[in-house]
């Protein structure tokens, strides 16, 4: 039973690059979550998307970051162009409660990157 | 402005001793709460969870505790064991049913 798969898991990259990250939710969940985690801020909403729907990007710290969810099983995450701020580690995360979210979170084993 | 606040980074417990791990918050249109554990380099699981209609939700060795005056919640593990070494993030939810998150407490158990 395959829980959220994530890659790559790990990105080194250098200032100004494209990144793009990538997401696969629990088959069967319609409501799927971007998480970014810092030191200082912990764990941080950057957008979710219910029926492949983009509901909140509020969190998006900056145009430099987009998401998309061309269909219920990917998901990718594209900061363009990086900066080294962006160094963090990012969660997608799925949930079968209709875009409810008050339920458990299932999260992938996150994306680490960092940008020099 | 954090909504909400785990204000202990680190907590350091011998093992068998209860561990309690406190989380406030500020948004009192929150009504549901979670707690997630968290090793290094995995995704954060889901431990345990309370309503607003609750003031506390016991499951095995995991005890959430919720004060709405207060606005303070805390999740007591009786007994600590080695194994329950991780970060625990306390998580909120509303009418927006997003989950908000604490920024974490790494809780290290002695043995």
């Amino acid at each position: 039973d395959a829980g959220v798969i994530q890659s790559p898991r790990h990105e080194v990259t250098e200032m100004g690059q494209e990144v793009t990250l990538r997401c696969k939710p629990i088959s069967g969940h319609n409501s799927l979550f971007w998480y970014r985690q810092t030191m200082m801020r912990g764990l941080e909403l950057l957008i979710y998307f219910n029926n492949n729907v983009p509901i909140d990007d509020s969190g998006m710290p900056e145009d430099r970051f987009s998401a998309k969810m061309p269909n219920a099983s990917f998901s990718t995450l594209k900061i363009q162009p990086s900066e080294p701020r962006d160094s963090a580690v990012y969660f997608c995360a799925s949930s079968p409660r209709g875009g409810r979210g008050t339920g458990e979170l299932f999260f992938g084993e996150g994306s680490r990157l960092t940008v020099l | 402005d954090q909504q909400v606040k785990q204000n202990s980074p680190s907590l350091s417990v011998q093992e068998g001793r209860i561990s309690i791990l406190n989380c406030d918050y500020t948004n009192s249109m929150f009504d549901y709460f979670l707690w997630y554990k968290k090793y290094p380099a995995e995704g954060p699981t889901f431990l345990i969870s309370i309503s607003s209609i609750k003031d506390k939700n016991e499951d095995g060795r995991f005890t959430v505790f919720l004060n709405k005056s207060a606005k303070h919640l805390s999740l007591h593990i009786v007994p600590s064991q080695p194994g329950d070494s991780a970060v625990y993030f306390c998580a909120a939810s509303g009418s927006a049913r997003q989950l908000t998150f604490g920024s974490g407490t790494q809780l290290t158990v002695l043995p």
